[in-house]
């Protein structure tokens, strides 16, 4: 079945570092990918997603590129800021299930100091 | 626009009993998916409504189940709770077109 592999957290960077978290995956044919970023206390916010192989996704000044020799979709961010400490979830919707489950992975905690 | 909401925030029950999550999802969509969140872990998949019939179910057992409604909003009841159904219970809303998910807030459960 599906799977996806982060990094683990968490993850503790100073404010205007670079940001990389890590994720790998397992599944059949091809995938869409995707970040959600959870806030304390808050659902889940889509981040950004690619649905083929080579696709950039980008918001908010984050990026991941869908990287199917690697089955990897690692997210960078250039500068970070303290208001984007949150947990990170990389996930994929995959052929298997009609693409209508999100498979996450168990998630990588950002903490930004000033 | 309200986006999906869900109903209540929090609930405590105690083990065996029964519990019912409603949600209503953002205007114009009309599936609805449920996840289960343990704490620290990432959401895993219990079922997804469409047309008022389930029409995907993750690996859960029957004491899950759920309903869909004309107006497309959903309820999640779940059965003989026990203690490791403590979790934040999500709902997604989408469009049959668009399928792209959106999540409300969240309630959380805690069985004692």
């Amino acid at each position: 079945g599906n799977s996806v592999t982060q990094m683990e957290g968490p993850v503790t960077l100073s404010e205007e570092a670079f940001l990389t978290i890590n994720c790998t995956y397992t599944a059949t044919g091809y995938p869409s990918l995707f970040w959600y970023v959870q806030y304390p206390g808050e659902g889940l916010q889509l981040l950004l997603k690619a649905t083929k192989a080579d696709d950039k996704g980008s918001n908010k000044g984050f990026e991941a590129t869908y990287r199917k020799e690697t089955t990897s979709f690692h997210l960078e961010k250039g500068s970070v800021q303290v208001s984007d400490s949150a947990v990170y979830f990389c996930a994929l919707r995959g052929m298997d299930t009609g693409r209508r489950a999100l498979t996450f992975g168990s998630g990588t905690r950002l903490q930004v100091q000033p | 626009d309200a986006g999906v909401t869900q109903s209540p925030t929090h609930l405590i029950k105690t083990r065996g009993q029964q519990v019912t999550l409603r949600c209503s999802p953002k205007s114009g969509h009309d599936t609805v998916s449920w996840y289960q969140q343990a704490l620290g872990q990432g959401p895993q998949f219990i079922f997804q409504y469409y047309e008022e019939e389930e029409r995907q179910r993750g690996n859960f057992p029957d004491r899950f189940s759920g309903h869909q409604f004309p107006n497309y909003s959903s309820e999640l009841n779940v059965n003989a709770l026990l203690l490791g159904d403590s979790a934040l219970y999500l709902c997604a809303s989408s469009s049959s077109r668009v399928n792209e998910q959106f999540f409300g807030p969240g309630t959380r459960l805690t069985v004692l």
